[in-house]
């Protein structure tokens, strides 16, 4: 069964260093989505992504957060200076229809900020 | 912002009874979608409600939304400690594409 994939699993770094998150979207979906879980809570929506653009993003997503798609199949998520409070689990999904359907989830990769 | 909430937080039940999980919604809604996330895992889709009243079923679980579409419910029959993790309701508005998650219940099952 098709699946998303993402790597690192984990990754911890230092306050201020970049990073990034790489995700492989399943094939011939065309929406892709960022999101953030930090530990114990909810599933904020960081941005999403449609036609090489960004199509909605959330006010979580400020100037320290970029995402690329670069070759047609990597989806990555760049943290330009990352801070104590982005310490979170973040999962990429992906989807073949947007609004109408159902989100496939990777199994995410957990930031740790020292 | 828009505001999905979700009652109750945890939930701990005994094997066998029935649990509920409500989900509420400040604004009227395109349609919802629900999401299990397994203790360590990822969110994996269950089900997509659209239309006003609707009711699905699967073996077990019955979703439910709400006539105004602002509200919908989860309700799992004679519970299995496979049942066991965070159950989300996520939110899509008219008009843009952000799936908002719910704050989710937590259930635990005491075999």
């Amino acid at each position: 069964e098709p699946e998303v994939t993402q790597t690192p699993s984990h990754q911890v770094t230092q306050m201020g260093q970049e990073v990034i998150l790489r995700c492989v979207p399943i094939s011939n979906h065309l929406y892709f989505y960022w999101y953030r879980q930090i530990l114990g809570q909810k599933v904020e929506f960081l941005v999403s992504f449609y036609n090489n653009e960004i199509s909605e993003k959330s006010e979580i997503f400020d100037d320290q957060f970029s995402v690329e798609r670069p070759d047609g199949s990597n989806f990555t998520l760049k943290i330009r200076s990352t801070k104590l409070e982005d310490s979170a689990m973040y999962f990429c999904a992906s989807g073949d229809v947007s609004n109408t359907g159902e989100l496939f989830f990777g199994e995410g990769s957990r930031l740790t900020v020292l | 912002g828009q505001q999905v909430m979700q009652i109750p937080q945890y939930q701990h039940v005994q094997e066998g009874e029935d649990f509920t999980t409500y989900c509420n919604s400040s604004t009227t809604l395109s349609n919802i979608q629900w999401y299990k996330q397994r203790p360590g895992g990822h969110p994996v889709f269950l089900i997509q409600l659209v239309k006003s009243g609707e009711v699905k079923k699967q073996k077990r679980l019955t979703f439910q939304f709400g006539e105004a579409k602002k509200n919908s419910s989860l309700h799992i029959t004679a519970t299995q400690t496979t049942d066991v993790g965070t159950y989300f309701c996520a939110a899509i508005n008219f008009g843009n594409e952000k799936l908002t998650f719910g704050t989710g219940t937590r259930l635990t099952i005491i075999p």
